[in-house]
């Protein structure tokens, strides 16, 4: 079965400093997807990046980026220079390739603070 | 429009009532996901719809009924719910492939539901 743990529930920092997100996560498959999602409070869910299990190199996004540790089964993710309206729930997920399910961590609160 | 539509997007109902969530996709997408998200809980994957049929059903009890009429069309018909089902409803679509293609999940703005 495949898993997903964000320890961090909640997690703040101040505007314009960098921020780390923890998720590791278990399957027993070789081609698989990560993915970070944001959720910011009352509005549509959306997809920060993603990153191929396939590929050594981290996935960058503008000031989001990801440390993929594959052997350690970690996926952090990384935003600098944060900004207020990166306020949110931000959700780790796992999928195997070519899978219709998606799992989810638990998600952690981050708030930036002005 | 354009991604995944909801509506409504607020909904309070009785325990007696039936009532119909709606679910869009302009994507062009074959896969059709609804989720259940509550408060300090994990997102709960509830039904999966691939090319319209059925191939998730996640214990989710009887009393959701999901519809999907074709690949772009995702309804959850909702009857005689308990309070405890108040929650935001989500509906998610995507493109799963063959080994190679992620299975990037686009998601709807929500269902925010109250059961009284």
């Amino acid at each position: 079965a495949q898993t997903v743990t964000q320890s961090q529930p909640e997690m703040s920092v101040q505007e314009a400093e960098t921020v780390t997100l923890s998720c590791t996560y278990d399957t027993s498959e070789s081609n698989y997807y990560l993915f970070w999602y944001k959720q910011p409070p009352s509005r549509q869910m959306i997809l920060v990046i993603r990153q191929e299990a396939y590929k050594q190199q981290n996935a960058t996004e503008n000031r989001f980026s990801v440390n993929f540790q594959k052997a350690a089964k970690s996926f952090s993710l990384k935003i600098s220079d944060s900004q207020l309206g990166d306020t949110a729930m931000y959700f780790c997920a796992l999928t195997q390739g070519g899978s219709e399910k998606l799992v989810f961590g638990k998600g952690t609160k981050l708030t930036v603070n002005p | 429009e354009t991604g995944v539509t909801q509506t409504p997007r607020h909904l309070v109902m009785g325990m007696t009532n039936k009532k119909s969530l709606k679910c869009e996709q302009h994507l062009g997408h074959n896969a059709m996901y609804w989720y259940k998200q509550s408060a300090k809980k994990p997102l709960e994957l509830m039904f999966v719809y691939n090319f319209k049929e059925q191939t998730e059903n996640n214990s989710v009890p009887s009393r959701f009924s999901p519809e999907c009429p074709n690949s772009s069309h995702l309804f959850l018909h909702l009857h005689t719910l308990q309070p405890e089902d108040s929650a935001l409803y989500l509906c998610a679509s995507s493109h799963p492939g063959t080994s190679g293609r992620s299975n990037e999940q686009f998601f709807g703005p929500g269902t925010r539901l109250t059961v009284l």
